[in-house]
């Protein structure tokens, strides 16, 4: 089975400028979350979407969205960048939504903003 | 809230030999899940293993062993037999079992270097 997988890999803005990453979730797995990983915040968590809606978000501003498609492929968009939203954006799909599913990861999206 | 600690920013050890990485954590709920992953400097976060706050045993998969203690609110993690591949941050994270609650909160991991 193929794992998670993110599009694209790497990516270059400009402050100002918006963006969108991309996640294929593992087949079957409804489940599919958003992490940010920064050298200063480390991995914090940003939202969660599951059948196509989103059931938790974490503390980031109203800049950073997502949506999730009926296959459950899921898309995260950040407007008017800024240089702190520099980071690794990770993709984790799971099955369900229970406490004991384990989440697993894509490679991520090294997004640089310059 | 949780909150997940990893006092150790790094450690080494001689290929071969056993390690364990610290995690303690704090939580209010009643039932919640323990994970270790691996992350290679590729940056993919890579599942290791599962404990859950009432499993009676401790987790084991392959050379990766979960040593639990609830009492304590540690979940370290024993690599047994290290290899040099096994070198790269590990983050050791949780999460609640509520109904509807799926995100991981995470330590600030620990970076492993196996010694040849």
């Amino acid at each position: 089975k193929a794992g998670v997988t993110q599009t694209p890999r790497y990516l270059i803005k400009t402050r100002g400028q918006q963006v969108t990453l991309s996640c294929s979730p593992i087949s079957g797995h409804r489940s599919v979350s958003w992490y940010q990983q920064t050298p200063g915040q480390g991995l914090q968590f940003l939202f969660e979407y599951f059948s196509e809606t989103q059931r938790n978000k974490g503390n980031f501003p109203g800049r950073f969205s997502g949506r999730q498609f009926s296959n459950s492929r899921s898309e995260m968009n950040v407007s008017t960048l800024e240089l702190g939203d520099s980071a690794l954006y990770l993709c984790a799909s799971s099955l369900g939504q229970g406490g004991r599913e384990t989440q697993y990861f894509g490679p991520g999206t090294r997004l640089l903003v310059l | 809230a949780q909150k997940i600690t990893q006092t150790q920013p790094g450690m080494f050890v001689q290929e071969k030999e056993a390690v364990t990485l610290d995690c303690t954590y704090d939580t209010s709920d009643p039932s919640y899940g323990l994970f270790w992953y691996k992350q290679p400097s590729s940056g993919e976060m890579i599942f290791l293993i599962y404990q859950g706050s009432y499993d009676q045993q401790n987790a084991t998969e392959g050379r990766y062993s979960l040593n639990f203690q609830k009492a304590r609110k540690s979940a370290n993690l024993v690599i047994s037999a290290s290899q040099l591949g096994d070198s790269a941050m590990y983050f050791c994270a949780m999460k609640s079992e509520k109904a509807g609650a799926n995100n991981l909160f995470f330590g600030t991991g620990t970076r492993l270097t196996v010694i040849p």
